[in-house]
């Protein structure tokens, strides 16, 4: 069955260093890959998306991957701030947008 | 642009009652999807619905679940005699029906079963 992986156990980082959050997926080939922000008891915040064919996007301090060969992304945030700590969801998903897959997301803290 | 809503924010049932929760995609999409989230659990797709249309309930309970997105009005998910377990929050997303961008999420619905 399909499955999305995400480090399971929090991230701490300090305020300023790169934050490097990773997702691995297998028997799936989705077409675009997407990454959210969830605070505690908010809706996710759709973040960024990124295709099959691009291997890389970016967006202020946020930079994704995506390898299709190696069925991963990552997802970087760089300079990070105390207020970018949250849970960060990988969601890869067919054409269309159709069968998103949520993965349990991870949990990063950026101390001052 | 107010962006997705949904209503209640917060729903108490009792065991055996009838859940019925809204959701008002966003401007100008037309596509409706319901995922569940258990605390300390990652989203769980339950149904993904166009105007009038069901698309996809592949994750959606056979008993006691349904959804609806009519021609006019809110998309509603409702739950028939509800159980302690069916406590959970319903998020409610929608996107464009052109080129997806990724979903655009609502605050959420969390129902607590008592």
């Amino acid at each position: 069955s399909q499955k999305i992986e995400q480090n399971s156990e929090a991230l701490n980082i300090q305020e300023g260093k790169t934050a490097t959050l990773t997702c691995n997926y297998t028997n799936y080939s989705p077409a675009y890959l997407q990454w959210y922000r969830q605070d505690p008891g908010r809706g996710p915040v759709f973040l960024l998306l990124i295709r099959e064919n691009e291997k890389e996007k970016r967006k202020e301090r946020l930079k994704v991957t995506f390898d299709t060969t190696l069925k991963q992304s990552l997802f970087h945030i760089t300079a990070s701030q105390p207020a970018d700590s949250a849970t960060y969801l990988c969601a890869p998903s067919e054409t269309g947008g159709f069968k998103t897959i949520f993965g349990a997301g991870t949990r990063l803290f950026v101390k001052a | 642009n107010a962006g997705v809503m949904q209503n209640p924010r917060h729903l108490v049932r009792r065991r055996g009652q009838e859940a019925r929760l809204r959701c008002s995609p966003m401007k100008g999409h037309s596509h409706v999807y319901w995922y569940r989230q258990l605390p300390e659990e990652g989203l769980k797709f339950m149904v993904y619905l166009q105007k009038e249309n069901i698309i996809d309930e592949s994750g959606m309970p056979k008993e006691r679940f349904s959804a609806e997105f009519p021609k006019e009005g809110p998309s509603i998910l409702r739950i028939q005699q509800v159980v302690r377990g069916d406590s959970a929050a319903y998020f409610c997303a929608s996107s464009w029906d052109r080129e997806f961008y990724g979903y655009t999420f609502g605050s959420g619905t969390r129902l607590t079963v008592v």
